[in-house]
């Protein structure tokens, strides 16, 4: 089986721009979580999306969102980007609404300017 | 708010030598703590996993034990070797959603041939 893929890999933007990241689930895996890894943070959950619906939330500002289609695929989009907001985003996918185990993509590395 | 403390912060052991690495959670109600390897540049892998109805698990060198009274978990490698060198993160499920986890500060674990 494919592992969960993500595009782009690689992102440069500049500050006050929006950004779209896409994440494709393992095939089967209905479930997707997104992170956000810093140095200075570490690895924080953003939001999680099954069946199309989020289930939960961290704790990030508005101008983070999300959404599922119907074929699991997700996507994040941040608005109004900040410096701060530089990190690897990573999403990791798992099996169904009980699957406990999450499997990771490569994640994309995002650079705001 | 939900948090883990993981420690210590950088460990290297000879190879074949063995490693801990310990984690101490805040919340009661969670029931599953998962462990990640991050090598350099590479997405977090699952390498192992416990839930809180059992006390131990072991899967060839690695096991993971946890103590749910003390809110504390620990992750184990025997006989190391260079190639487990790496950054080692412990987490747990924020209770409501299996898939919403809180990671550690992370382990970067050195394994000197």
């Amino acid at each position: 089986k494919a592992g969960v893929t993500q595009t782009p890999r690689y992102l440069i933007k500049t500050r006050g721009q929006q950004v779209t990241l896409s994440c494709s689930p393992i095939s089967g895996h209905r479930s997707v979580s997104w992170y956000q890894q810093t140095p200075g943070q570490g690895l924080q959950f953003l939001f999680e999306y099954f069946s199309e619906t989020q289930r939960n939330k961290g704790n990030f500002p508005g101008r983070f969102s999300g959404r599922q289609f119907s074929n699991s695929r997700s996507e994040m989009n941040v608005s109004t980007l900040e410096l701060g907001d530089s990190a690897l985003y990573l999403c990791a996918s798992s099996l169904a609404l009980q699957g406990y185990e999450q499997y990771f993509g490569p994640g994309t590395r995002l650079t705001v300017t | 708010g939900e948090n883990v403390e993981q420690h210590p912060s950088t460990l290297s052991v000879q190879e074949g030598d063995s490693a801990v690495i310990k984690c101490t959670y805040s919340d009661s109600a969670s029931n599953y703590f998962p462990w990640y390897k991050q090598e350099l540049g590479k997405r977090p892998q699952l390498i192992i996993d416990i839930r809180s109805n059992v006390g131990e698990k072991k899967d060839q060198r690695i096991a993971v034990t946890l103590n749910k009274t003390a809110k504390h978990f620990s992750l184990h490698i025997t006989e190391t070797q260079p190639e487990d060198s790496a950054v080692y993160f412990c987490a747990f499920s924020s209770s409501g959603s299996a898939r919403q986890l809180t990671f550690g500060s992370g382990t970067q674990l050195t394994v000197l041939p």
